[in-house]
């Protein structure tokens, strides 16, 4: 089992562009939630993701937005970026889509804005 | 809307210590509670959590935490770290039902450094 993974590692973009982050559940699991960690920090929640369609949202704005694919898989939007986006964004995997249990966590995908 | 605070940023203490983690969040519904670690080059991974039920709850590797409804409290203790425990830990709370779909909030985190 792979477990969740995440692409790219590492990626460097200037102010205004956009990006799209990937990410792969773990194997069995149909809830994606993606965080994002600046530095120093705790990981933010950024939205939760089930059956393909937005579930709970953080505080973000419509800057960021996502996809979730028939196959589990999760992609994070961010348009516009900022300098302040730069940050480590995480996504989670449960097989609740309550997220009472366990989260599984990929390695990150840290993100450079100059 | 729910938080959690991690009094402690940094933590140092030497090999054979105790150590108490303080975490205390905001919210006056039900909640569930997590640590979660996260071991130096590794990926975030669950401690422990508390569902329901007994408020003593045990992790691996010999942590447990306690949760103290009245004081909004679930502090995370070892009674004996080793050098292998240095990592940075914290504490999260999943709360806010929207239509059976709920939100996770983590604190700011806290690094525990062992020294042997």
């Amino acid at each position: 089992d792979a477990g969740v993974t995440q692409s790219p590692t590492h990626l460097i973009k200037t102010r205004g562009q956009q990006v799209t982050l990937r990410c792969s559940p773990k194997s069995g699991h149909d809830t994606v939630s993606w965080y994002q960690q600046a530095l120093g920090q705790g990981p933010q929640f950024i939205f939760q993701y089930y059956e393909e369609e937005e579930r709970q949202r953080g505080n973000f704005p419509d800057r960021f937005s996502g996809h979730q694919f028939p196959n589990y898989s999760s992609e994070l939007n961010v348009n516009a970026l900022l300098l302040g986006d730069s940050a480590l964004y995480l996504c989670a995997s449960s097989q609740d889509r309550t997220l009472q249990n366990e989260q599984f966590f990929g390695p990150g995908t840290r993100l450079t804005v100059l | 809307a729910q938080s959690v605070s991690q009094h402690n940023h940094h933590v140092i203490l030497s090999e054979a210590a105790s150590l108490e983690l303080g975490c205390n969040y905001s919210y006056g519904g039900t909640v569930n509670l997590f640590w979660y670690v996260q071991y130096p080059g590794q990926h975030l991974q669950l401690l422990l959590k508390y569902f329901s039920g007994d408020p003593l709850v045990k992790g691996i590797k010999g942590f447990e935490a306690e949760f103290i409804k009245s004081k909004f409290s679930f502090n995370l203790r070892k009674p004996s770290v080793q050098w292998s425990d240095t990592a940075e830990y914290f504490c999260a709370v999943n709360a806010g039902n929207s239509g059976g779909y709920q939100k996770v909030t983590f604190g700011t985190g806290t690094k525990l450094q062992v020294i042997p």
